[in-house]
C-alpha cells in the first residue's frame, strides 16, 4: 500500500477556501486517491474519490497531477462545521473494494 | 436509510476477560470491514468481509481475535482473553455489493474498548 503524508495541522479562517496536500510518492498504477473526514467520537466519512486531473462534488474539489505523486483536497468556503480531521488514502479498487490505510490525517481547525 | 450500526459504544473490562464488539452493516451491503485505532495511533485496518467470507485478515493483530459474519449480514469480532493493548477504537465500516465499483465505504461511530 502506497505510503501519504500530509501536513499534520492546518488552521483556517471561516469562509476561506482550504487546501490540503497530501503526497503520496509510491502510488501505483491502480491506486486510487480517496479523502475521509472525521469529526470527534464518530468514524470516518468518505467526501471524495480520484483517479487523475480534477474531481468535484457537492462537497470539495480534488486535483490530482499527470504524475500522481500527490493530490490536493479543496473545501470551498469552510464553516466551523468543517473542523475535523481529513484523511488521504491510497489503494487499489479491486472487486468493489478499496483496501485503505489510514495515515495521521490532517487535523484542520476553522477560525471564526 | 440507516447507517452502520456498532454495539456497544464503550466497553470496560478487565485483562483476561472477553469482549464480543457487533457490527450492524448497511442493509445490502455485501462487504464489511473492522478497523481499530489504538491510543495515538493510526487507524488500522483488521479483516475485510465479503458476505460471509473473510476476503482479507491481513490486519488481525493474533489469535486472540476472532471476526464472524454469519448469514452474510451483521458481524461480530470477538477479543478473548482481552489484553491492556487491545484498548482502543474500534470502526466497522461496510461498503457496496461485491463486484461494484462504488467502494465508498461507511463507517460506524466506533466502539471504545477500555481494557482495565
Amino acid at each position: 500500500l502506497a505510503k501519504t503524508t500530509q501536513p499534520i495541522s492546518m488552521d483556517s479562517y471561516e469562509g476561506q477556501e482550504v487546501n490540503i496536500t497530501c503526497s503520496h510518492n509510491n502510488i501505483a498504477t491502480n491506486d486510487y486517491i480517496t479523502w475521509y473526514q472525521q469529526f470527534p467520537s464518530q468514524g470516518p466519512r468518505f467526501i471524495i474519490q480520484g483517479y487523475k486531473t480534477k474531481v468535484t462534488n457537492e462537497v470539495a474539489s480534488l486535483f490530482i497531477p499527470a504524475d500522481r505523486k500527490s493530490s490536493t483536497l479543496s473545501l470551498p468556503r469552510v464553516s466551523l462545521s468543517d473542523t475535523a480531521v481529513y484523511y488521504c488514502l491510497v489503494g487499489e479498487l479491486s472487486g468493489g473494494y478499496q483496501k485503505v490505510t489510514f495515515g495521521t490525517g490532517t487535523k484542520l481547525q476553522v477560525i471564526p | 436509510e440507516a447507517g452502520v450500526t456498532q454495539f456497544p459504544s464503550h466497553s470496560v473490562i478487565e485483562k483476561g476477560q472477553t469482549v464480543t464488539l457487533r457490527c450492524d452493516p448497511i442493509s445490502g451491503h455485501d462487504n464489511l470491514y473492522w478497523y481499530r485505532r489504538v491510543m495515538g495511533k493510526e487507524i488500522k485496518f483488521l479483516l475485510h468481509f465479503v458476505k460471509e467470507s473473510k476476503q482479507d485478515e491481513s490486519g488481525m493483530p493474533n489469535n486472540r481475535f476472532l471476526a464472524e459474519r454469519t448469514g452474510g449480514t451483521y458481524s461480530t469480532l470477538k477479543v478473548q482473553p482481552a489484553e491492556l493493548e487491545d484498548s482502543g477504537v474500534y470502526f466497522c465500516a461496510s461498503s457496496h455489493r461485491a463486484g461494484s465499483y462504488d467502494n465508498e465505504q461507511f463507517f460506524g461511530p466506533g466502539t471504545r474498548l477500555t481494557v482495565l
